[in-house]
């Protein structure tokens, strides 16, 4: 079934961009997504993309598609102390609609 | 306005008592999912529903249950065999026919504690 990983942990500086990767199984997956989520709150939908694009760019998130090595990334330009969060990055697969999260990616970002 | 109802928001339950959370949707969404969130981890997969009378078993399913008898609803029972039920419970929907965009919505979730 479907899979998706991300690494644990990111520590940048503010003002510096931040890349966030995320791999997943299923070639099929059609939709992509990145959540942010803030203690104690809930899901925040940032972005996603569809599985025919390689690339989108919302202000100061841009998101990479590689189906070849089915890698997704989430880069935040001039990273804020605001942008400390867990990301995390989801795949929606089709037949059944399988939606799988990752195991989230904490991001500190420090002064 | 639209959107996905969680209820209870908190429920203590005692070992050994099954309980059921309820998921209610008004956007007339297809898909409908169950998650486990644990402190600190991610959403792990319960349950997940593409269309009436049919659900599929996600990464975590033993001691849960669901039904799907109405397409706005998707209620998850907590079994006495759940070994570890204390968690944050959170339902999710997705319109999944052609055009009709791609945005997950989330319910508020559910937290429960088992004593």
């Amino acid at each position: 079934g479907e899979d998706v990983e991300q690494s644990l942990f990111l520590s940048v500086r503010e003002g510096d961009s931040s890349v966030i990767n995320c791999t997943y199984t299923d070639s099929s997956s059609t939709y992509l997504y990145w959540y942010k989520q803030e203690p104690g709150a809930g899901l925040q939908l940032l972005t996603y993309i569809f599985s025919n694009m390689d690339m989108k760019q919302d202000q100061r998130l841009t998101v990479l598609l590689n189906k070849k090595d089915k890698h997704l990334s989430l880069r935040i330009a001039d990273t804020q102390t605001g942008d400390s969060a867990i990301y995390f990055c989801a795949a929606l697969g089709t037949g059944f609609q399988k939606l799988v999260f990752g195991t989230g990616t904490r991001l500190l970002v420090s002064p | 306005d639209g959107g996905i109802t969680q209820s209870p928001k908190y429920l203590f339950r005692k070992e050994g008592q099954n309980v059921t959370l309820s998921c209610e949707q008004n956007l007339n969404h297809d898909a409908m999912y169950w998650y486990r969130q644990d402190p600190g981890q991610g959403l792990r997969l319960i349950y997940y529903s593409q269309i009436v009378n049919d659900f599929q078993k996600g990464d975590i399913a033993e001691g849960y249950s669901v039904s799907r008898e109405k397409k706005e609803s998707f209620p998850l029972t907590v079994t006495s065999a759940q070994k570890n039920p204390t968690a944050f419970y959170l339902c999710a929907s997705i319109p999944t026919s052609r055009g009709a965009g791609n945005t997950i919505y989330f319910g508020e979730g559910s937290w429960l504690t088992v004593v």
